[in-house]
């Protein structure tokens, strides 16, 4: 079956610091891929996504790139804020329109 | 408005008794889901419906029912909780069976004693 790896349970950044979470997949299918973002108290919420027809999704300073050879979808950010601070998750959506989610990363961004 | 709401927020119950948990959306989306989060877990589908036909994960087949009397409301139903239903429940909803986004609510934590 499909499945989404986020191997990095916990970052912890300064404000400015660039920020990288890495993600993997596993499929076989050519899924569609979304970054989910979860702020305290609140649903997860649709931060970007990338089909197989364009391979970079940039969505409020964060960018994931689609690497097929490598079948990786990390998130990165090149200067984080505090309000950035939330629970980052790696979705995958497949041709029947399911989607399975990563462990996810909590990002802590301290002042 | 995106809004999905829960209700309740907080559910405390008792083993071997009956939990119904509510959600609703009025965005007019014909697919809403089911989500069970554990912590240090990935949210993992449990069921759906799109428009009024029931999908229900084979592993959790048995474990929870669902009733959608119309297109904005959604319930998830467990007959007789167990220990092991202690989770944060997340409902979702999406237009045109999941091809677009999914909307998620704050979710409902439900703790059995």
């Amino acid at each position: 079956g499909d499945s989404v790896t986020q191997m990095q349970g916990q970052v912890t950044l300064s404000e400015d610091d660039f920020l990288f979470i890495n993600c993997t997949y596993s499929t076989t299918w050519y899924p569609t891929l979304f970054w989910y973002v979860q702020y305290p108290g609140e649903g997860p919420q649709l931060l970007l996504k990338v089909t197989t027809a364009n391979n970079k999704g940039i969505s409020r300073g964060f960018e994931a790139t689609y690497d097929k050879r490598t079948t990786s979808f990390h998130l990165q950010k090149a200067s984080v804020q505090e309000s950035d601070s939330a629970v980052y998750y790696c979705v995958l959506r497949n041709a029947g329109a399911k989607l399975t989610f990563g462990g996810g990363t909590r990002l802590t961004v301290r002042p | 408005d995106t809004t999905v709401k829960q209700n309740p927020r907080y559910k405390l119950a008792r083993v071997g008794k009956p939990v119904n948990l509510i959600c609703s959306q009025t965005m007019n989306h014909d697919t809403m889901y089911w989500y069970q989060k554990k912590p240090n877990q990935a949210p993992k589908l449990l069921l759906f419906y799109y428009d009024k036909i029931l999908n229900r994960e084979a592993d959790t087949f048995e474990k929870f029912q669902s009733s959608r009397p119309n297109n904005s409301f959604c319930s998830l139903y467990i007959g007789s909780a167990g220990l092991e239903y202690s989770a944060m429940y997340l409902c979702a909803s999406s237009r045109l069976g999941g091809s677009y986004e999914q909307y998620f609510g704050p979710g409902t934590r439900l703790t059995v004693l």
